[in-house]
């Protein structure tokens, strides 16, 4: 099962930055924290991933707390296409086995 | 660069009869899984590859789903005889390998999937 709790849903206003929270209290400590997003009737597209630091690609940034409990993605300048649903997932070190929880569901709005 | 391929796209098919999806994941990729996603919720994953050999199968349900890659590239999922319950999209993802893991940000990379509908 999933170990990470995030909203079921969320909405954010087009061109508006959209902070998707993620609870994780029980991460081990050799634990990433990656997101995915799954657009509708997609499969899952990577998004970004963090250990420790905070991280910033093309797509996105991920805030992670200190004491890495909880993190939070950043889409900074949110678009109509960014509409869909994100999820927050725990990937030990030299692990593969991503697991899925429900995710949060991502609305943009016009 | 040319994602992971799946087909077919839809399938709908009678109770207790059987189906079989096909999946080509990305040239060079060793890893392979195949997860099931019933509407509303996360992927699930059934099976996981490395290369031709089975990683993990320990929530694929063995009484009715298989699963084979038998040249290390391409594999089939097949389900039989098929449930009301199995109606789901079944995704394919591909990754490089298991050596470098999430250190190195190993990826997951998804098909379009499945769409399976049993009636």
């Amino acid at each position: 099962d999933a170990k990470t709790t995030q909203p079921p849903s969320m909405d954010c206003a087009e061109g508006r930055a959209a902070n998707l929270p993620c609870n994780h209290s029980t991460i081990s400590g050799n634990e990433y924290v990656y997101w995915y997003r799954q657009i509708h009737s997609q499969g899952p597209q990577y998004i970004i991933h963090g250990l420790k630091n905070n991280e910033t690609n093309e797509m996105a940034s991920l805030i992670i707390t200190e004491d890495r409990k909880s993190s939070t993605l950043i889409l900074p300048h949110a678009t109509l296409r960014d509409t869909a649903v994100y999820y927050c997932t725990n990937l030990a070190q030299g692990a593969q086995k991503l697991v899925f929880g429900q995710g949060t569901r991502l609305t943009i709005n016009p | 660069e040319a994602g992971v391929a799946q087909s077919p796209r839809y399938k709908i098919i009678e109770k207790r009869q059987s189906v079989a999806f096909w999946c080509n994941p990305i040239s060079g990729h060793a890893t392979l899984y195949w997860y099931q996603q019933i509407l509303g919720q996360g992927p699930k994953l059934l099976i996981q590859f490395q290369n031709n050999g089975v990683v993990d199968d320990s929530q694929l349900p063995k009484d009715r789903f298989s699963a084979e890659r038998l040249k290390g590239v391409d594999s089939t999922l097949k389900i039989q005889p098929a449930k009301l319950e199995d109606s789901a999209v079944y995704l394919c993802a591909s990754s490089l390998s298991l050596s470098g893991g999430a250190r190195s940000g190993e990826k997951l990379f998804f098909g379009s999937g499945t769409q399976l509908s049993v009636l």
